[in-house]
C-alpha cells in the first residue's frame, strides 16, 4: 500500500535558521512527490513537486526539497527561515495506478513555527 | 490563469439540517475535482472526486453526497447533517492525467469552507 509519513508533528526553528521538514514515502513504481503549505483557516497552497529529474527541486518562497530514492524520502528545506513561513506542512505522493484520478495520499502534517 | 472559488466561506448549521456546499472553477475545463475535509485542523481525507460531468466516485461511505451538474461545478450535499460532520471542507482541481509521465498532477485547492454543526 502506498502511503506518506510526516515524522514530527512540529517543528521548531530561530528566525534566520535552516529548516528541514521531513517526510518518507512507500510507493510501488516511481514516485510522484509534492509540498504544500496551509496558514490558518486557509486552502492548500503547491509549493513544489517532484517528478522525475534533478533530485533537488526547487519551488516557491525560497523552498526546496531534495529527493532520496535510496532512503525514500523527500525533506522539506528552506536555507534561512522567517517568522512568515510558520505554517502546517504536507507531503504527498500521487497514487501510482491512480490512472486519470490523479489522487494523492497526503501525510498527517508537521507544524512549523519559526521563533522570532 | 486558474482560479477556484468556494462558498459559503463559514456556516454555522443545526444537526439535522441540509447542507450544500459549492465550489467553481475557472480557468480550465475539463478538470478533475476533489472534496476533503479536515478535522481538527490537520489531516486530510479524500470525501469524493470527479472525472467528469455526472461521474462521481465516493471514497469514504457517509451521509454525505457529492453532484457535478457542469463541468466546473462541484457540489457537497447532505439531507440531514451530524455533529461530526463539523470540518473544514476543501475543494480541489487538477488536471486530467494526461500521459503516464505524470505531467500537471498537482492539485489546486479553493479557500475552504469552514462548517460548525451545533
Amino acid at each position: 500500500a502506498q502511503s506518506v509519513a510526516q515524522p514530527e508533528d512540529q517543528v521548531n526553528v530561530a528566525e534566520g535558521n535552516p529548516l528541514t521538514v521531513k517526510c518518507t514515502y512507500s510507493v510501488s513504481g516511481n514516485p510522484y512527490l509534492f509540498w504544500y503549505v496551509q496558514y490558518p483557516n486557509r486552502g492548500l497552497q503547491f509549493l513544489l513537486k517532484y517528478i522525475t529529474g534533478d533530485n533537488l527541486v526547487k519551488g516557491s518562497y525560497g523552498f526546496e526539497a531534495e529527493f532520496n530514492k535510496s532512503q525514500t524520502s523527500f525533506h522539506l528545506k528552506k536555507p534561512s527561515a522567517l517568522v512568515s513561513d510558520s505554517a502546517l506542512y504536507f507531503c504527498a505522493v500521487r497514487e501510482s495506478w491512480g490512472g486519470a484520478t490523479n489522487k494523492l495520499i497526503f501525510g498527517t502534517g508537521t507544524l512549523l513555527a519559526v521563533q522570532p | 490563469s486558474q482560479t477556484i472559488h468556494q462558498w459559503p466561506a463559514t456556516l454555522v448549521q443545526p444537526v439535522g439540517s441540509p447542507l450544500s456546499l459549492e465550489c467553481t472553477v475557472e480557468g480550465t475545463s475539463n478538470p478533475n475535482l476533489y472534496w476533503y475535509r479536515q478535522a481538527a485542523g490537520r489531516g486530510l481525507q479524500l470525501l469524493f472526486y470527479s472525472v467528469g460531468i455526472g461521474q462521481i466516485s465516493s471514497e469514504v461511505p457517509q451521509n454525505l453526497s457529492a453532484s457535478r451538474p457542469q463541468d466546473r461545478q462541484f457540489i457537497l450535499s447532505s439531507k440531514k447533517l451530524l455533529l461530526s460532520d463539523s470540518g473544514f471542507y476543501l475543494c480541489a482541481w487538477s488536471v486530467r492525467h494526461k500521459t503516464l509521465a505524470g505531467v500537471d498532477n498537482e492539485q489546486f485547492f479553493g479557500p475552504g469552507t469552514r462548517l460548525t454543526v451545533l
